[in-house]
């Protein structure tokens, strides 16, 4: 089965420029998540939806993060305004849902620099 | 403290040395995993165990719920491994360690 895809893989922008990540999970999984990873740290958990819905977002800074899932299939992350400190990689991951134990299947993630 | 820590950060062997990364968690849990990401950022899963033992060709992990403590263990190291391993608790969500940066040399 195809992976979970993201694009797009890099993105250099300017503070307080805006930009979106898109991310497409396994075809089947319920649940999407998006994570950040700084430098040198392991992923931080954003946002979590169980197909359309937001399960748990109280790490997203929602000041200027926004994240959807529309049709309960793909997502976008929306970053506006970016600040230097959001500099990371952007990881997308999907798993089944309604089972415990749930494998978490991750994407390619998008490498974000902002100058 | 971070609810999960690993040990070392860092690690440097020869190839065919034997590998063991650590991983402390302080959060009860239901599963355990082991993820490798390499250069570049893509994340891919080794094992969730949630008690016990589990092989997969040169990699051993195993779990000790009530010491809550797991290891990573790689045979034969081999450059390709070369990368950073990481634990991470919980069930559906998912609490990760920093990381153990590996690098096998020839």
């Amino acid at each position: 089965e195809a992976g979970v895809a993201q694009s797009p893989r890099y993105k250099i922008i300017e503070k307080r420029q805006s930009v979106a990540f898109w991310c497409n999970p396994i075809s089947g999984h319920a649940t999407l998540y998006w994570y950040q990873q700084i430098l040198g740290q392991g992923p931080k958990l954003l946002i979590q939806f169980q197909n359309n819905g937001v399960v748990d977002d109280s790490q997203l800074p929602k000041d200027r993060f926004s994240a959807e899932r529309l049709k309960g299939v793909d997502s976008t992350l929306k970053i506006q305004p970016a600040k230097l400190e959001d500099s990371a990689v952007y990881l997308c991951a999907s798993s089944r849902t309604g089972v415990e134990h749930n494998e978490q299947f991750f994407g390619p993630g998008t490498r974000l620099t902002v100058l | 403290k971070n609810e999960v820590e690993q040990s070392p950060q860092n690690l440097t062997a020869q190839e065919g040395e034997f590998i063991t990364i650590n991983c402390s968690y302080s959060v009860g849990i239901s599963a355990l995993h082991w993820l490798q990401q390499h250069p570049g950022g893509g994340i891919v899963s080794l094992f969730m165990l949630s008690s016990g033992k589990k092989k997969h060709g040169r990699l051993i992990a195993t779990i000790n719920i009530q010491e809550k403590h797991s290891s990573l263990h790689i045979t034969a190291s081999h450059p390709r491994d070369s990368a950073v391993y990481i634990c991470a608790v919980g069930a559906q969500k998912l609490v990760f360690g920093q990381g153990t940066r590996l690098t096998i040399n020839p």
